[in-house]
């Protein structure tokens, strides 16, 4: 059971250049979320998928897109990456009701804009 | 969700218990308190929740004061693997999204 995984591990891009982050769940949860974690900071929200075919921004969603490709599947695109998007970004999934709504991460993705 | 507040970091001896303080006390009645542990480069781990009573499990106790207002997180016999960011989150589970908020957390330190 891989639970979340994430893809991929690192990658450096160059100023402008556009790369699709990928995740995908095998735990069969309704929703998913991407983060963005800066040095020294905590997690924050950059979009989240309820359920299979909604979106919605979360706290930073500026200068990404995302889709929900499948049940399993949630990406997360840089169309012209910036400096400012240097971050680990990590992927989550859960199931949402009473007594659950648990997250649980990727490992993360470690990406550097130069 | 409410919002949470806790010290940037702490200490604890190996084989000690390392009790981890949470304030939240704008916390609502429907509004749970989620712990989740993150060691150095790795994703984020949940430890535990709860409403109003104490709970416990395999990794962790959770005690959550009679008015709500602070919690406390307990993991009874650090050892060196606990040493990670610690945060505390507060929320409601139904009639929403999901999402979490995250805090800047408690650094805990094990030390040996």
């Amino acid at each position: 059971n891989a639970g979340v995984t994430q893809t991929p591990k690192f990658q450096v891009l160059k100023t402008g250049q556009s790369m699709t982050l990928q995740c995908a769940q095998d735990m069969n949860h309704n929703s998913m979320y991407w983060y963005r974690q800066d040095p020294g900071m905590g997690l924050r929200l950059i979009y989240y998928s309820a359920s299979e075919g909604t979106t919605d921004k979360g706290e930073v969603p500026n200068g990404y897109n995302v889709s929900r490709l499948n049940k399993r599947e949630f990406s997360l695109r840089l169309e012209s990456a910036a400096p400012s998007q240097t971050s680990v970004y990590f992927c989550a999934s859960s199931e949402i009701g009473l007594a659950k709504n648990i997250q649980y991460f990727g490992a993360g993705t470690r990406l550097s804009v130069l | 969700d409410a919002k949470t507040t806790q010290p940037p970091s702490m200490d604890c001896a190996e084989g000690r218990a390392a009790n981890l303080p949470c304030n939240h006390s704008t916390i609502s009645g429907n509004e749970y308190v989620y712990w989740y542990r993150q060691i150095h480069s790795q994703g984020p781990q949940y430890i535990i929740h709860g409403l109003k009573n104490n709970e416990t499990n395999e990794m962790a106790s959770l005690i959550i004061t009679e008015d709500r207002k602070s919690s406390t997180l307990i993991l009874p016999h650090a050892t060196l693997r606990d040493t990670a960011v610690y945060y505390c989150i507060v929320r409601a589970i139904s009639g929403n999204t999901g999402k979490l908020i995250f805090g800047q957390g408690t650094t805990l330190q094990v030390k040996p």
